[in-house]
């Protein structure tokens, strides 16, 4: 079983739609959760990242976690094209230790 | 400000041949990190790495990869006699410190032959 399990997807919805990432993880030492985007071809950009159980908002995304189940989740409002990526879950027991990614998520949105 | 520069971004290398990956933090970066990408796979965990110290390798292979960063010039991940399940996008990151916020470059892509 993996450290951390990302549904590979791909996930293809309508633009303006509400979309719903999310990962699950077995390591109860994660302590930070960090969610990326990846362009084709690019690599990682940092989203935003949580540090522990709640919630954090930026802009139209918003990001959960409950430490309590072992899973993570990332909303994304109003979809646009240009959310069209992969998003990589990732997960860290210490700031400034190595992160463990999930196998990340396709998203497509379609005009 | 650059952000993180890896070069070269595209690398062919024959079987048994060595591999030079060149990571330039961004300005004011101390904290290198190394991932390595395989086809349909998330990013694993190679190396981290702080000025002329290696902090964490557990992620590196203990056979024909190894990793530094000297006090001057970039960092840099070489991997000695290449074989083809060598082929991926290697990914660095960096950071002012130790912190989840790393940036991380466009990648080198490795392709043996």
């Amino acid at each position: 079983q993996k450290e951390v399990e990302q549904d590979p997807g791909p996930l293809s919805v309508p633009e303006g739609a509400i979309v719903s990432l999310n990962c699950t993880y077995s390591n109860s030492a994660f302590q930070y959760f960090m969610w990326y985007r990846q362009y084709s071809r690019k690599g990682p950009e940092l989203l935003m990242y949580t540090y522990s159980s709640g919630n954090k908002e930026d802009g139209r995304f918003t990001a959960q976690v409950d430490k309590s189940s072992k899973y993570i989740s990332l909303f994304i409002r109003d979809s646009q094209p240009s959310d069209s990526a992969t998003y990589l879950c990732a997960m860290s027991a210490n700031a400034g230790n190595m992160l463990t990614f999930g196998g990340g998520t396709r998203l497509m949105v379609k005009p | 400000n650059a952000g993180v520069m890896q070069n070269p971004r595209h690398l062919v290398r024959r079987r048994g041949q060595e591999a030079r990956l060149r990571c330039s933090p961004m300005k004011g970066h101390s904290h290198v990190y190394w991932y390595r990408q395989l086809p349909e796979e998330g990013l694993k965990f190679m190396v981290y790495l702080q000025k002329e110290n290696i902090i964490d390798e557990s992620g590196m292979p203990k056979e024909r990869f190894s990793a530094e960063f000297p006090k001057e010039g970039p960092s840099i991940l070489r991997i000695q006699q290449v074989v083809r399940g060598d082929s991926a996008a290697y990914f660095c990151a960096s950071s002012p410190s130790a912190s989840v916020e790393a940036f991380f470059g466009q990648g080198t892509r490795l392709t043996v032959v």
